[in-house]
């Protein structure tokens, strides 16, 4: 089992462009997560998504959105990048609320 | 003020020393995760807890409900044992939205 993958590792944009990060998990997970981690600060939730076919946002959706395409897959986009959002992004999973999140390997993400 | 505050943010060890790392949070919670952050970013959870005591390995976790305190020891300390150490909790009646702590930066020097 690879857990849960990411896709890409790394990224450069400039202010303006957009771009999907890429989130899969293989567990047969319910629920799925996208953070956001920046230096001094804790983790962050951007959007959640409870079961497949629902999303809902976290403490900092601003300027983001998603798309839980199935099961497995949760996608993260950003229409406008912005020099704020450079940060690395973490996708999780788990089977539902009080279970263990598992992580993916993370994106680092910088907007210039 | 955070409402996940760990202490200490830095922590410098000798090897085979007896550690202890110290999470408060401010809100109702269902659970407390402890999570492992090695340098290079991957990011693996050590425990959940309710109540009392989980034990893995060389590793422990307390949590005092009432007090609003968690505690996470390793016992017999190695380098290897050297990561952030991240402290989150499941708010009532919003457990999928952890709430995360800053983390501690743990060096365990051989």
């Amino acid at each position: 089992n690879a857990g849960v993958t990411q896709t890409p590792k790394f990224q450069v944009l400039k202010t303006g462009q957009s771009m999907t990060l890429q989130c899969a998990q293989d567990m047969n997970h319910n629920s799925m997560y996208w953070y956001r981690q920046d230096p001094g600060m804790g983790l962050r939730l951007i959007y959640y998504s409870a079961s497949e076919g629902t999303t809902d946002k976290g403490e900092v959706p601003n300027g983001y959105n998603v798309s839980r395409l199935n099961k497995r897959e949760f996608s993260l986009r950003l229409e406008s990048a912005a020099p704020s959002q450079t940060s690395v992004y973490f996708c999780a999973s788990d089977r539902g609320p009080l279970n263990e999140q598992f992580f993916g390997p993370g994106t680092r993400l910088t907007v210039l | 003020k955070n409402e996940v505050e760990q202490s200490p943010q830095n922590l410098t060890a000798q090897e085979g020393e007896f550690i202890t790392i110290n999470c408060s949070y401010s809100v109702g919670i269902s659970a407390l995760h402890w999570l492992q952050q090695h340098p290079g970013g991957g990011i693996v959870s050590l425990f959940m807890l309710s109540s009392g005591k989980k034990k893995h390995g060389r590793l422990i976790a307390t949590i005092n409900i009432q007090e609003k305190h968690s505690s996470l020891h390793i016992t017999a300390s190695h380098p290897r044992d050297s990561a952030v150490y991240i402290c989150a909790v499941s708010p009532n009646g919003a457990t999928n939205k952890l709430i995360f702590g800053t983390g501690t930066l743990l060096a365990v020097q051989p």
